[in-house]
């Protein structure tokens, strides 16, 4: 079975700093890697995936995460976040070669302030 | 393109009223899944099905059933609906198959739903 923690249900941060999220992952077998967002009163979209290759991926918004299978995470990280950023960030995993059941964290809220 | 389109947006039922909440994905997608989501507990995954016909529970499967007849509908049917069961429901798609490498999940917009 795999399981995720975010170990910080709230992370504030001021607007054009950089932010780390924190996802740690437990499974016996390999494993995809994801990152959702969820902005308010809507549905959680892909962020970002790790699924094999290069460990370090990167989304269109400037988000980055890295793989470390020795450390078993997943952090998301962000050089210089926007107001526009605010939102709630789920981690999840999958066990690969099996059906795509996703396994989520608990979830971090960003709170970009001015 | 519609995606994954979950009805009714919100709703409020009484203790013991049964209800289906209802998922329709236009993707051709094997996989769908319900997952609810409460505060400090992220999403947690109810029942999944990996095609027409074919079902299964996930971590919180007590007090939902659904079925899965056709490969664009997969309702979850509440059968006697209590207080723990307010919360945010998401219906959630994919391609499925071992191996599959694009593994992203389409989400609805989520039912919001209280029982009093």
């Amino acid at each position: 079975a795999q399981s995720v923690t975010q170990l910080d249900s709230q992370v504030p941060v001021f607007e054009e700093a950089p932010v780390e999220l924190r996802c740690n992952y437990s499974s016996s077998v390999s494993v995809y890697l994801f990152w959702y967002v969820q902005y308010p009163n809507q549905g959680l979209q892909l962020l970002l995936k790790y699924l094999s290759g290069s460990t370090l991926v990167e989304s269109i918004n400037g988000f980055e995460a890295e793989f470390n299978k020795s450390q078993t995470s997943f952090h998301l990280r962000k050089p210089s976040v926007h107001i526009s950023d605010t939102a709630e960030y789920f981690c999840a995993v999958s066990a690969r070669g099996a059906t795509n059941k996703l396994i989520f964290g608990t979830g971090t809220l960003l709170a970009v302030q001015p | 393109n519609a995606g994954v389109t979950q009805t009714p947006k919100f709703q409020v039922l009484k203790t013991g009223q049964s209800m289906t909440l209802q998922c329709a994905q236009d993707m051709n997608h094997e996989y769908m899944s319900w997952y609810r989501q409460d505060p400090g507990m992220g999403l947690r995954l109810i029942h999944y099905s990996v095609g027409a016909g074919i079902t299964d529970q996930g971590e919180v499967p007590n007090g939902y059933n659904v079925s899965r007849s056709t490969t664009e509908d997969f309702p979850l049917r509440l059968l006697s609906a209590a207080p723990s069961q307010t919360s945010v429901y998401f219906c959630a798609s994919s391609y499925s198959g071992v191996g599959a490498r694009n593994t992203e999940a389409f989400f609805g917009q989520g039912t919001r739903l209280t029982v009093v």
